[in-house]
């Protein structure tokens, strides 16, 4: 079965400074997605950056990029230029590339993160 | 575009009564997911279902929950008796077929069960 952990349940930045937070998980497969997903105080669970396995390329979107290290399984998120709206629990999700029925998302157990003014 | 739409937001309850969460996904998508999130099991899948049809209710709890999704945008989560065990936030998810697919979240529901 795959595994996410992220061993890092806090962290914290200063507003415009720059953030990594880690995710590593387990699987066997050789092509799969990965996914950050921030949930700020609302509880809304927000898509922040996906990676597809299949591309070397780092994903990036806005302040936003992975460190994407297949061999390592490792799957880092780098907040650039933090702002305080980026304070919230983020989530590093798993899944397999879709086949039969295996669809679900495998979660990681978050790491809050707190932007210091 | 409107995005996975969930009701209600918040939910209190006693012990015994029956709950019943709703969601409407993305319209065009194919695919939804319930999910449980706890403080204790993080987020969890309960149940999903592809063309209104169910196909991996493996996670659902015990009998006393149910999922139905009668047509392409309408699912309901019940739950009857509920538990305080159960209180919990329920997301609904929804995506479309093909290359990433990847879930798009509802805002969750919050339930309560004293």
């Amino acid at each position: 079965a795959q595994t996410v952990t992220q061993s890092q349940p806090e962290m914290s930045v200063q507003e415009a400074e720059t953030v990594t937070l880690s995710c590593t998980y387990d699987t066997s497969e050789s092509d799969y997605y990965l996914f950050w997903y921030k949930q700020p105080p609302s509880r809304q669970m927000i898509l922040v950056i996906r990676q597809e396995a299949y591309k070397q390329q780092n994903a990036t979107e806005n302040r936003f990029s992975v460190n994407f290290q297949k061999a390592a399984k490792s799957f880092s998120l780098k907040i650039s230029d933090s702002q305080l709206g980026d304070a919230a629990m983020y989530f590093c999700a798993y899944r397999r590339v879709p086949s039969g029925s295996a669809r679900q998302l495998t979660f990681g157990s978050g790491t809050q993160l707190t932007v210091l003014p | 575009d409107a995005g996975v739409i969930q009701s209600p937001r918040h939910e209190v309850t006693e012990m015994g009564q029956e709950v019943t969460l709703r969601c409407k996904p993305i319209s065009g998508h194919d695919y939804l997911f319930w999910y449980r999130q706890t403080m204790m099991r993080g987020l969890e899948l309960l149940i999903y279902f592809n063309n209104n049809v169910p196909i991996d209710d493996s996670g659902m709890p015990e009998d006393r929950f149910s999922a139905k999704m009668p047509n392409a945008s309408f699912s309901t989560l019940k739950i009857q008796p509920s538990e305080p065990r159960d209180s919990a936030v329920y997301f609904c998810a929804s995506s479309l077929a093909g290359g990433h697919e990847t879930q798009y979240f509802g805002p969750g529901t919050r339930l309560l069960v004293l």
